[in-house]
């Protein structure tokens, strides 16, 4: 089965430019989670979505950010407008609700994001 | 509050030498699961284990082994006779039940350099 997929690998764009990147989950999967990496912050939580509804949005840094999932298989995450600091690798990573248990998050490749 | 703490930044070793990656935790929950993820120089986040809380049994795969202990709050992860593909940054994460499990708080991660 193919895993995460996420475009594209790696960005670089100005700064003030809308930055799109996308994410296909695991076939089956009904929950999907968007993270930033960075060094000074390490891996966090921006966002995550349950059967295509965003369910908590709480570490979504500002309203530049923002998360959609159109469909079960599809999701975006758009940096609009774009700054330095918001350089970084993305990660987006899907899970399967086994009844009343947590299944594993499984993590796609990665989008590295520069903003100059 | 941290939730996961790895102490070790950085660990260097000569490939064979026996590692040992530490990790606390501190929940309120009784229910939690705890996670090891690997993060290779490719950059993707690669799933190790899940382990939950009512569990304590000590799990072995090949050369990697893990050590529950809830009574020290910690989820440590060894490496026996090390080589150089397992140099990378490992991850260790917790989820709660009061999150419903979905979400993963990580540490700070553990560098792993494994020279030959």
């Amino acid at each position: 089965d193919a895993g995460v997929i996420q475009s594209p690998r790696h960005e670089v764009t100005e700064m003030g430019q809308e930055v799109t990147l996308r994410c296909k989950p695991i076939s089956g999967h009904d929950y999907l989670f968007w993270y930033r990496q960075t060094m000074m912050r390490g891996l966090e939580l921006l966002i995550y979505f349950n059967n295509n509804v965003p369910i908590d949005d709480s570490g979504m840094p500002e309203d530049r950010f923002s998360a959609k999932m159109p469909n079960a298989s599809f999701s975006t995450l758009k940096i609009q407008p774009s700054e330095p600091r918001d350089s970084a690798v993305y990660f987006c990573a899907s899970s399967e609700r086994l009844a009343w248990k947590v299944d594993t998050q499984y993590f796609g490749p990665g989008t590295r994001l520069t903003v100059l | 509050a941290q939730k996961v703490t790895q102490a070790q930044t950085e660990i260097s070793v000569v490939e064979k030498e026996d590692v040992t990656l530490d990790c606390v935790y501190e929940t309120r929950d009784t229910t939690y699961y705890l996670f090891w993820y690997k993060q290779p120089p490719s950059g993707e986040l690669v799933f190790l284990i899940r382990r939950n809380s009512f569990d304590e049994q000590n799990e072995i795969s090949g050369r990697y082994s893990w050590n529950f202990q809830k009574s020290t709050s910690s989820f440590n992860f060894t490496i026996t006779a090390s080589q150089v593909v397992d140099s990378a940054v490992y991850f260790c994460a917790l989820s709660e039940a009061n999150t419903g499990f979905q979400k993963l708080v990580f540490g700070t991660g553990t560098r792993l350099l494994v020279s030959p």
